[in-house]
């Protein structure tokens, strides 16, 4: 149980397109999700966090024009990286969590994300 | 910055052996995880363990929490191959929101 899933697994676009991030939870409602970015041999850095329905809330240094976030639905959030460029190329890793699994996270698979 | 730091930041051992390894924090906590990331995939969670408790136990693995020195390590005993991985802490804090914060992550390579 508690499976989370990233659609696209790899992207790799031109730069100036935009590109979305899907994240879905499976086989829960999930009343949080997060997104992360990662790069090379790096810890997950916490890019925001949203919740069902409302705004998400984006860490400081984080564009919120650039990287939109929606969470629509308990089961769906995306993330797009709007007119990418080369320095946009990195990990991003969305997480849900469901409102009983205390503090721990469900992570999904990632997307790497290629700027040409 | 409230990121943990882990130490060491690369492990190589044998096939059999345990591996240690460390994390520290910097400030109050509600909870520390540890999750391990294969290379170019998502995290897998491997346990957590409350501010109240000192020590837990999952398998092969082993947890310690000394909250006076801010610190926790993670010890996986009889390793093997497959237990290859990044290995990262996370700390939970008081009215953050349910947020984790990671710390820098421990490479570990299990040789066979």
């Amino acid at each position: 149980g508690a499976v989370v899933s990233q659609h696209p697994s790899r992207v790799i676009c031109k730069s100036g397109t935009s590109v979305k991030i899907e994240c879905r939870s499976l086989d829960f409602q999930a009343t949080t999700m997060f997104w992360y970015r990662q790069f090379p041999k790096q810890s997950l850095m916490l890019m925001a966090t949203s919740n069902e329905g409302s705004k998400a809330t984006y860490e400081q240094g984080v564009e919120k024009d650039k990287f939109l976030i929606n969470h629509a639905s308990l089961t769906l959030s995306t993330l797009t990286v709007t007119s990418a460029h080369p320095e946009d190329s990195s990990f991003y890793i969305c997480s849900a969590r469901y409102a009983s699994s205390y503090n721990e996270q469900f992570f999904g698979p990632g997307t790497r994300l290629t700027v040409l | 910055s409230q990121q943990g730091e882990e130490d060491p930041q690369a492990l190589s051992i044998q096939e059999g052996e345990n591996a240690t390894m460390n994390c520290s924090y910097k400030t109050s906590i509600n909870n520390l995880q540890w999750y391990r990331q294969n290379s170019g995939r998502g995290l897998v969670h491997l346990i957590l363990i409350r501010s109240n408790e000192r020590e837990k136990h999952s398998g092969r693995l082993r947890v310690t929490l000394d909250t006076s020195k801010k610190s926790s390590s993670l010890l996986i005993t009889a390793s093997r191959a497959a237990d290859t991985a990044s290995y990262f802490c996370a700390t939970g804090f008081p009215g953050s929101a349910r947020q984790l914060t990671f710390g820098s992550g421990t490479q570990l390579t299990v040789l066979p």
